[in-house]
């Protein structure tokens, strides 16, 4: 299949341990984002969503925080599973405009 | 089912041809997009529609067009004016104001 994240930054963890994935946005028009999980040869799949009049969001597991001073996102997974390893991009766009806006992506991979 | 399907997953084109891949979903969705995806690389926006007889380029529509004939329908054009097109190509829809789901994606390689 589609091989993704030859060249992306890669974080590498053991199982167990906590991930935290950051991107930089570019539009400060921006206000809503999303962070996806990509598998190498598919689409990417929605993990969770956050809206510019928040600083933080939780999920199962993962933990989603804006901090639009200095246009920045993280995304923390809690107790990484090898199943976890994947491509994750963020994404952003203006709901008036709906222009979804992806950024460059990171590899995490997990080892067990 | 609901959802986005992209036809065919596996696509090849002679250089010089134009090639035209589908999009359909059927989850109501206004807005829809298509992506390039090149090998290790992100996901670059070719053109989106936020509604029906509309769309707008995106960052690298030179060499590809699109159609917005029906709500459920986004098909795009990969022409001969597209110098480089071999890459992964992504379809997405969203609802106002939420997350935009995705197709399992067409791979185009020029032979």
């Amino acid at each position: 299949g589609e091989s993704v994240g030859l060249h992306l930054p890669t974080l590498s963890v053991q199982e167990g341990d906590n991930s935290i994935i950051n991107c930089a946005y570019s539009n400060s028009a921006s206000d809503y984002f999303i962070w996806y999980k990509q598998e190498s040869g598919k689409g990417p799949q929605f993990i969770i969503d956050i809206r510019s009049n928040m600083d933080k969001r939780q999920g199962q597991r993962v933990t989603v925080l804006l901090n639009k001073t200095v246009k920045h996102l993280s995304l923390q997974i809690a107790a990484t599973q090898p199943g976890d390893s994947a491509v994750y991009f963020c994404a952003e766009t203006n709901t008036g405009f709906q222009k979804l806006v992806f950024g460059t992506g990171t590899r995490l991979l997990v080892s067990p | 089912d609901g959802g986005i399907t992209q036809s065919p997953k596996y696509l090849f084109r002679k250089e010089g041809q134009n090639v035209t891949l589908s999009c359909e979903q059927n989850l109501n969705h206004d807005a829809m997009y298509w992506y390039r995806q090149d090998p290790g690389q992100g996901l670059r926006l070719i053109y989106y529609s936020q509604i029906v007889n509309d769309f707008q380029k995106g960052d690298i529509a030179e060499g590809y067009s699109v159609s917005r004939e029906k709500k459920e329908s986004f098909p795009l054009t990969v022409t001969s004016a597209q110098k480089n097109p071999t890459a992964f190509y992504l379809c997405a829809s969203a609802g106002f104001g939420a997350e935009a789901f995705f197709g399992q994606g067409t791979r185009l390689t020029v032979v």
